[in-house]
């Protein structure tokens, strides 16, 4: 099947720093991606709508200046918390579409992110 | 809002027994898809369902879609201790224009006692 590759695995960064993290489709054209939040034995949380050449489509209570997302080829969608605290730690995970509809989703293996 | 509930929330099977969750949407969807979550892992796609009252099978697991398109159970048969994990549903809520944009359900924890 598809593959979808994220990383990092994992992050640990200080409270103010600002991390990326990356979301490859490797053998298929990702028309669009999506970025979830999942807390601990909780349900995937849609954080953003991805789609190539264009600017990402938000949740509600999503703060886009704090989630910059960025889906520059149709390949590549990037995620980058700015200015990271304590209670943006969270596992992170994209998935990916070619856009067809009724399509299934790829997901990536998910980055869990750890703010101190 | 629109909303996919899944239940239970839980649930604790002997090796042997069969378990089933169900998903229930407040809207018609396009269609359903089930994903398996491994603890640690990424969800994983398992099946997805279009038509009204379409039925699937894979080995011992079978998903049912129901009349209304608002509805869908997932059902394993004899569950074995590879079965653990989380089983998630997910919509497309029908007449969205927003492709593959899934309503995830809360996901049922699936643990299995040997």
């Amino acid at each position: 099947g598809a593959v979808v590759s994220q990383h990092p695995s994992w992050v640990i960064c200080k409270s103010g720093t600002s991390v990326k993290i990356e979301c490859r489709s490797l053998d298929f054209q990702a028309t669009t991606m999506f970025w979830y939040r999942q807390f601990p034995k909780q349900s995937l949380m849609l954080m953003a709508t991805s789609n190539e050449g264009s600017k990402a489509t938000y949740e509600q209570g999503v703060e886009k200046d704090k989630f910059l997302i960025n889906h520059a080829s149709l390949t590549l969608s990037t995620l980058t918390v700015t200015s990271a605290h304590p209670e943006d730690s969270s596992f992170y995970i994209c998935s990916a579409s070619s856009g067809s509809t009724n399509e299934k989703l790829f997901f990536g293996s998910g980055t869990q992110l750890s703010v101190l | 809002g629109q909303q996919v509930m899944q239940i239970p929330q839980y649930q604790h099977v002997q090796e042997g027994e069969d378990f089933t969750t169900y998903c229930n949407s407040s809207t018609t969807l396009s269609n359903i898809q089930w994903y398996k979550q491994r603890p640690g892992g990424h969800p994983v796609f398992l099946i997805q369902l279009v038509k009204s009252g379409e039925v699937k099978k894979q080995k011992r697991l079978t998903f049912q879609f129901g009349e209304a398109k608002k509805n869908s159970s997932l059902h394993i048969t004899a569950t074995q201790t590879t079965d653990v994990g989380t089983y998630f549903c997910a919509g497309i809520i029908h007449g969205s224009s927003n492709t593959g944009k899934l309503i995830f359900g809360q996901g049922t924890t699936l643990q299995v006692k040997p």
